[in-house]
């Protein structure tokens, strides 16, 4: 089944700390997103990116990194510098970034929770 | 710059009532429009879209539509179940923009 995985599901790191999320799709999509959730905020978008090797900051990108080395994966990094990490993190793809018909499909989510 | 905005929630309701939850936008361009919805504790599913003025989208008893006039794309369902507890997103992309804006999402309850 093609689909969007995530890693872990729980994910906890205590401050000062940096830690990577996993993001894979076999959906052979050229576009990939991470999203971060808190509660009442909806989704903002952190970072994107439409091809291999090509990425762009998003709304939120402050003490966030990403790679896209592989159009399969996109980790994220939540540095040290990110001075509120704690929320629930969800990784996205689409066929392409433009568009009308871009319907994004997500991933289960990742929760991070800093100590 | 794009916008959405939903109405103020956790709407509760009891089950075979009727659900409208009110999403309206701010947008350049001519907006695709999308209703996600979340599980606990579970990613982001795209429950319905319309891509143009007038069209209504629809899936599983759902139903929105894209009013250009009022700038709206409101959710509705004639008769909820338990299992359509959950969060609710409205979004659009927009053709000059690219990238997909989110409303602050609803929690529905819907209790037996």
């Amino acid at each position: 089944d093609g689909g969007i995985t995530q890693s872990p599901k729980y994910l906890f790191r205590k401050e000062g700390q940096n830690v990577t999320l996993s993001c894979e799709q076999n959906l052979n999509h050229d576009a990939m997103y991470w999203y971060r959730q808190d509660p009442g905020q909806g989704l903002r978008l952190i970072y994107y990116s439409q091809i291999v090797n090509d990425f762009q900051k998003g709304d939120i990108a402050e003490g966030y990194s990403v790679s896209r080395e592989k159009k399969e994966s996109f980790p994220l990094t939540v540095t040290s510098a990110q001075k509120n990490p704690t929320a629930f993190y969800l990784c996205a793809s689409s066929t392409r970034i433009a568009g009308v018909d871009n319907e994004q499909f997500f991933g289960p989510g990742t929760r991070l929770t800093v100590l | 710059g794009n916008s959405v905005t939903q109405m103020e929630g956790p709407v509760t309701l009891s089950e075979e009532a009727f659900l409208t939850i009110n999403c309206t936008y701010t947008a350049t361009g001519y907006p695709s429009l999308f209703w996600y919805v979340q599980y606990p504790g579970e990613g982001l599913q795209l429950l319905l879209k319309a891509t143009k003025a007038d069209d209504k989208g629809s899936n599983k008893g759902f139903e929105a539509t894209y009013r250009k006039e009022t700038t709206s794309f409101h959710l509705e369902k004639g008769s909820v179940q338990v299992s359509d507890s959950a969060v609710y997103f409205c979004a659009l992309v927009s053709t000059s923009y690219g990238k997909l804006t989110f409303g602050q999402g609803t929690i529905l309850t819907v209790h037996p």
